[in-house]
Parts: C-alpha cells; sequence; structure tokens
C-alpha cells in the first residue's frame, strides 16, 4: 500500500496551505499527520484523520474522503515550515506518505 | 506524556547486525498501545520497520522481515530492535515509538516518540 503525497508546497504567511495525502481507497482508513522540524522528531498534528491532540494550534484542520486525506494549515506562521508526513494503517501494516516539505516564504 | 530513549552503537559493519534499545519511562502492556520502530534515511521519508504490537504479538515491514525482530523486556521497560545483514542502505536515524491504537477503529497513530538515534553502516 502507498501513500503519496506533493514533494514541497509553498505559502505565504497568514495564508493556507494546504497538503495532500493519495491512497487506493484512503478514505476507507484513519489517517494521521506528522509534523518534523529540522534534527527534531515527528510530532502528531492530526490523528483520526481530523482530531488534535492536545497543544496543537486550531490552525491545523484534517479531512480524509475517496482517495484522498488532506491536511490543511490555515493563517499559516513561520515556525509551520517544517516536513508533513501522513500515515496510515492498512492490514496490519503501518504505512507513511512521502513527505512534503512546507516553506513558508 | 510518555518518555521514550534510543541506545546503540552509532556504527555498524556491513553484513553485521544493528542492534538497537529502547527505553520507556512508563511502560504499559495495555491493549492501547503498541511499541513500534520506524526509521528516516539522511534526507528521506519515514519508513516503519515493525512493532511488537498492542495484542502481544509481532508484525513487520514486509520488505525488512525477513532480516527484522522485536522483541520486550517488560522486566527493564525496553523494547528492542535486531536488523540482520545491514548494508549501507540500512544507514537511517532509528526512531522507537509508542502506537496508540484502537482495534476497532482501525486507529493507530504514534502520540511520542524517541529523539532519535543515527545509525551509520560503514566498514
Amino acid at each position: 500500500y502507498e501513500l503519496t503525497q506533493p514533494p514541497s508546497v509553498s505559502v505565504s504567511p497568514g495564508q493556507t496551505a494546504i497538503i495532500t495525502c493519495s491512497g487506493d481507497k484512503l478514505g476507507n482508513k484513519y489517517v494521521s499527520w506528522y509534523q518534523q522540524k529540522p534534527g527534531q522528531s515527528p510530532v502528531v498534528v492530526i490523528f483520526q484523520d481530523a482530531k488534535r491532540p492536545s497543544g496543537i494550534p486550531k490552525r491545523f484542520s484534517g479531512s480524509n474522503s475517496g482517495n484522498t486525506a488532506t491536511l490543511t494549515i490555515s493563517g499559516t506562521q513561520a515556525m509551520d515550515e517544517a516536513d508533513y508526513h501522513c500515515q496510515a494503517w492498512d492490514r496490519s501494516t503501518v504505512v507513511f506518505g512521502t513527505g512534503t516539505k512546507v516553506t513558508v516564504l | 506524556q510518555v518518555q521514550l530513549q534510543e541506545s546503540g552503537p552509532g556504527l555498524v559493519k556491513p553484513s553485521e547486525t544493528l542492534s538497537l534499545t529502547c527505553s520507556v519511562s512508563d511502560y504499559s502492556n495495555s491493549s492501547s498501545f503498541s511499541w513500534d520502530w520506524i526509521r528516516q534515511p539522511p534526507g528521506k521519508g519515514l519508513e516503519w520497520i515493525g512493532t511488537f504490537s498492542h495484542n502481544g504479538g509481532t508484525f513487520y515491514n514486509p520488505s525488512l522481515k525477513s532480516r527484522v525482530t522485536i522483541f520486550v523486556d517488560t522486566s527493564k521497560s525496553q523494547f528492542s530492535l535486531k536488523l540482520r545483514s545491514v548494508t549501507a542502505a540500512d544507514t537511517a536515524v532509528y526512531f522507537c515509538a509508542r502506537g496508540s491504537v484502537v482495534v476497532t477503529a482501525a486507529s493507530y497513530y504514534f502520540d511520542s516518540w524517541g529523539q532519535g538515534a543515527l545509525v551509520t553502516v560503514s566498514s
């Protein structure tokens, strides 16, 4: 099973960044999203498609339908510049997406 | 918040076995958690290696299954990874992580991660 993400997304400060994750019938699985800054471990920002862990800002939101899951960052801030990875669980194996580098210009 | 910390050699010779241990501050046998290894080659994405799962079984990435063993030592609150017959392609930062699992909902995500350990395969 494979999850495909765009390699990069660029966004201006205060604008909305949209990151996609595509996989066969992905809407039938729960998707999580992780933020990873250089030299750091990943941090979950969205789980079960759309839930935010405590401490994650409300500007992070998620959705999942059909073959595509989406992570949306509203009012993007400079601190949101990072790599973002989607993840799903398929037949007792975990799959990560190819990763997207978000650049805040 | 549970804390995880990887330990082990940072340099392994080709064809030998990579061994890492993850120490967990609050190890739980709860059926809600799994204990996983994930790696990230330099400049690349995340790759799941495998898990000691919430139900006590082990599951591995099919691409690594023939070379991987994950096991738990509950008395030491640790779980470990062994990867045999390594090559340069196994050079990566290795993370241990806790999986939060809800089987009935098919939900599985990682709520806690170690800081990562760089392992280089080189002679």
